[in-house]
């Protein structure tokens, strides 16, 4: 296991609805990252938080928001629910070092929007 | 065109056979190449990850990078039943002081006893 959590496991929505999804990451880590993936592809990038600032971001519509907080656990909020948004949400924490980081996933939240 | 390619398979082998996962891709920034392997219901997990070109052996998994034909491969010799995953490949090039992972689709490895 990784060391990082997400919550909720599962989570069905309808569209327009807003959901929030929330990540504790691993002991030590300052830099959180959110990743779409939708069935049969890969990790798409939403966006980064370091040190609680966003630090990089993904090509994501302004409804998707993140917040880092003091302990570095992280939330992403996704505004305006729409039926493409249903995916596995994944977020990655890692400690940054000037070079590439082992981000380390979490199990993610998988959302379904009807 | 996807700037990383990745055949989604499914590949299935016997137990013991080797294995040969593979991507390509557009973007010549590319400097960090990696490895990841996902369980069903599960977030990935770095298998591992090499700069720039040559090889790398860690185990039973062999990884190796070709710059010049934009071209990676990982190995896994001795495949087990418990090797069966996807296996998604990612590339990064430094954007802003970090390195952001482009992600392959994943192909889905089936290693039968």
């Amino acid at each position: 296991e990784t060391g990082v959590t997400q919550s909720p496991t599962h989570l069905i929505k309808t569209r327009g609805q807003q959901v929030t999804l929330r990540c504790s990451s691993q002991s030590g880590h300052n830099t959180v990252s959110w990743y779409q993936q939708a069935l049969g592809q890969g990790p798409q990038f939403i966006f980064q938080y370091y040190r609680e600032e966003e630090n990089g971001r993904g090509n994501f519509p302004p409804r998707f928001s993140g917040l880092q907080f003091p302990n570095y656990s992280s939330e992403l909020n996704v505004n305006a629910l729409e039926l493409d948004d249903s995916a596995l949400y994944l977020c990655a924490s890692s400690l940054k070092s000037g070079g590439q980081e082992t981000q380390y996933f979490g199990p993610g939240t998988r959302l379904l929007v009807l | 065109q996807k700037e990383v390619e990745q055949d989604p398979g499914p590949l299935s082998v016997p137990e013991g056979a080797i294995v040969s996962l593979n991507c390509t891709y557009s973007n010549s920034a590319f400097q960090y190449f990696m490895w990841y392997r996902q369980y069903s219901r599960k977030g990935p997990e770095l298998l591992m990850y090499t700069y720039s070109s040559g090889n790398k052996e860690d185990g039973r998994f062999t990884a190796q990078v070709d710059k010049s034909s934009k071209y990676i491969s990982l190995f896994i010799r001795d495949s087990q039943p418990s090797d069966s995953a996807t296996y998604l490949c990612a590339m990064s090039a430094p954007s802003g002081g970090s390195y952001i992972p482009t992600f392959g689709r994943g192909t889905s490895l089936i290693v039968h006893p």
